[in-house]
């Protein structure tokens, strides 16, 4: 069982902040790192594939980073806002599978 | 929407019954997954089917008895569940496993079905 560990585990976050919160993975057998976005009562939603070091990625007002070297990835949020409320996970590819952190569940507050 | 679809979205079973999780996806995918998510824990990959044969099997009790008739659906057998069987059980497709390059391995879910076992 490959440890994928993210933190925090929940923040609240004031509408228009900007956040960060970490997805920490084993440094060796790298091969992508992937982020999804889990609202309530709906689907786990891909956000970004990541592959190299150094590597970041943007969708809109969320951006993540990805250092592979240290095993670690950020997921940002610039101005929060209501709809970005929902649970962020990380998923680890090594040679075959994926391993899933438990995620990090975001509350903005209007 | 993401292309793959779940149902029921909810159900209440005794421990005694036999019952069925259903989930199609219309991506043209070739690989499906069960999760099993309980509360505050990761995804927990229980099975993967790949072009239609299992691949994968991750020490998953009897009671649970997957089934892929063809690419575009996969089933959940479930018979004489335990109450700590409760969780939420999430189907995923993705376009190809192990190949494909990492873009390939995005895995699209549905929404999942809440199971309770009285």
């Amino acid at each position: 069982i490959l440890n994928v560990e993210q933190s925090p585990q929940s923040l609240h976050v004031q509408e228009g902040d900007s956040t960060n919160f970490t997805c920490s993975f084993p440094s060796s057998n790298f091969y992508a790192l992937h982020w999804y976005r889990w609202e309530t009562a709906k689907s786990p939603e891909a956000l970004f594939v990541m592959t190299l070091n150094g590597d970041e990625k943007k969708k809109g007002r969320i951006s993540a980073t990805l250092n592979t070297k240290e095993g670690y990835s950020y997921l940002y949020i610039k101005g929060s806002q209501p709809e970005d409320s929902a649970t962020y996970l990380c998923a680890f590819r090594d040679d075959y599978k994926l391993s899933f952190g438990a995620g990090t569940t975001v509350t903005v507050r209007a | 929407e993401t292309g793959v679809t779940q149902t029921p979205r909810h159900l209440v079973m005794g421990m005694t019954n036999k019952k069925s999780l259903k989930c199609e996806q219309h991506l043209g995918h070739n690989a499906m997954y069960w999760y099993k998510q309980s509360a505050k824990k990761p995804l927990e990959l229980m099975f993967v089917y790949s072009l239609e044969e299992r691949v994968e099997n991750n020490s998953v009790p009897s009671r649970f008895s997957p089934e892929c008739p063809n690419s575009s659906h996969l089933f959940l057998h479930l018979h004489t569940l335990q109450p700590e069987d409760s969780a939420l059980y999430l189907c995923a497709s993705s376009q190809a496993r192990g190949a494909g390059g990492p873009l390939g391995d995005t895995q699209y879910f549905g929404p999942g079905t809440r199971l309770t076992v009285l």
